[in-house]
């Protein structure tokens, strides 16, 4: 268990509809990722949060958006769904810039129908 | 973003050690070198991560090359559940993980 908890862990909606994945860090980690994997395209970043603030954004769609709360926790938001947005969507944590290393949720698993 | 190179795929037999390497030549003074590997249909697992020295841990060992252009990820007695993709990533401080197409490794018993 690595401490991140991701929710739902699977997800089935229509096309153009909108949907939410929420992430909870490790407690005490201020740094939280986004990431998209489909089978065809690997492990794809596509935005990093710092304490409530974007720090650097990936190949992320402006039909997707993401924030960090407060409490830390996370959400990605992901509207207007399109069938090739069926993926694995992981989510990962990571305490202050030490070097130190990341932490991964075991993943959402969206299809879109 | 400074780049890995990882072969595509590697194989070994069980029990055996498994080097595996990355080349990272455009890295700078405040990169880590950084390991990760995924299992199928589950997240990435960190492995190991070093700066300069040469690290241990109880999973794996890496070697770092004195210019820092190259590093190993050791695997000392593969077993069946090491068979994953291998990460080699940049890490600055604080930055973005950026994974490329990593190395996966099949394990013959």
């Amino acid at each position: 268990d690595s401490g991140v908890t991701q929710t739902p862990k699977h997800l089935i909606t229509a096309t153009g509809q909108r949907v939410t994945l929420r992430c909870s860090p490790r407690s005490g980690d201020l740094s939280v990722y986004w990431y998209q994997q489909s089978l065809d395209q690997g492990l794809q970043f596509l935005i990093q949060y710092y304490n409530g603030e974007e720090r650097a954004k990936g190949n992320i769609l402006e039909r997707f958006s993401a924030q960090q709360f407060p409490d830390l926790h996370s959400e990605l938001n992901l509207s207007s769904l399109e069938l090739g947005d069926s993926a694995l969507y992981f989510c990962a944590s990571s305490p202050t810039g030490t070097g130190g290393h990341a932490f991964f949720g075991q993943g959402t698993r969206l299809t879109v129908v | 973003d400074a780049k890995t190179t990882q072969p595509n795929s590697m194989e070994s037999n069980e029990e055996e050690p498994v080097h595996l390497p990355c080349n990272h030549s455009t890295i700078s003074g405040t990169d880590y070198i950084h390991w990760y590997r995924q299992l199928p249909s589950q997240g990435p697992e960190y492995v190991i991560h070093g700066l300069t020295s040469n690290v241990n841990n109880r999973m794996a060992s890496l070697a770092i090359a004195e210019d820092r252009k190259s590093s190993t990820l050791i695997l000392h007695r593969a077993t069946l559940r090491d068979a994953a993709v291998y990460y080699c990533i940049l890490h600055n401080q604080g930055g973005k993980l950026i994974f490329g197409q990593g190395t996966e490794l099949s394990v013959k018993p």
